[in-house]
């Protein structure tokens, strides 16, 4: 079935430096790849997306790359502050009508 | 709008039991899914439904059923509750499966 791998499941950085997190997906029908932040004690909300028909997006100080021919989506958040504190998600969408979440990874900016 | 909402918060149940999760959206939405949480797994969807009356099984489907009577309403019923079903809840809904889900704020379930 569909997979989505997320890396890493752990990652802290200096406020102001910048953030990257990685997903590969496992189905190359997938066309829909968004991005979810969950702060603690609370649903998960999306944050940014990105479809296959781009290469890239960009929102403020947030932005997706999608690599199709390797399968893979990044996230890099820039000049990061105390607020980005949270657990971030990757997902993907494929011909099946499913969305897969990866693993997860917690971000932790350190002052 | 309420958004999506879903009930208990919190349960707990002994093993055995059955119950049902809650969860409701007054957005019109025609998808809607469940997901459980648990440490290091992330989000893993137990069902969906692309519209009432549609209803298919995600990623670990087992011991959970659900129906889709209504466009706002998805329950998911745990049959005979179990210690690897203690996990927060999550449902949530979108226009279709590529837009934005909106989940709710969960339910923390313990079966001991």
């Amino acid at each position: 079935g569909e997979n989505v791998e997320q890396h890493p499941s752990t990652l802290s950085v200096q406020e102001g430096d910048s953030a990257v997190i990685k997903c590969t997906y496992s189905d190359s029908a997938s066309n829909y790849f968004p991005w979810y932040k969950q702060e603690l004690g609370k649903g998960p909300q999306l944050i940014i997306d990105i479809r296959s028909n781009v290469g890239e997006k960009k929102d403020q100080r947030i932005a997706v790359t999608l690599n199709k021919t390797a399968k893979h989506f990044s996230l890099h958040i820039t000049e990061t502050q105390p607020e980005d504190s949270a657990v971030y998600f990757c997902a993907a969408s494929g011909r099946a009508s499913k969305i897969i979440f990866g693993s997860g990874t917690r971000l932790s900016i350190r002052p | 709008n309420a958004g999506v909402t879903q009930t208990p918060k919190f349960q707990v149940l002994k093993t055995g039991q059955s119950m049902t999760l809650q969860c409701a959206q007054d957005m019109n939405h025609e998808y809607m899914s469940w997901y459980r949480q648990d440490p290091g797994m992330g989000l893993r969807l137990i069902h969906y439904s692309v519209g009432a009356g549609i209803t298919d099984q995600g990623e670990v489907p087992n011991g959970y059923n659900v129906s889709r009577s209504t466009t706002e309403d998805f329950p998911l019923r745990l049959l005979s509750a179990a210690p690897s079903q203690t996990s927060v809840y999550f449902c949530a809904s979108s226009r279709d499966r590529k837009v934005e889900q909106y989940f709710g704020p969960g339910t923390r379930l313990t079966v001991t």
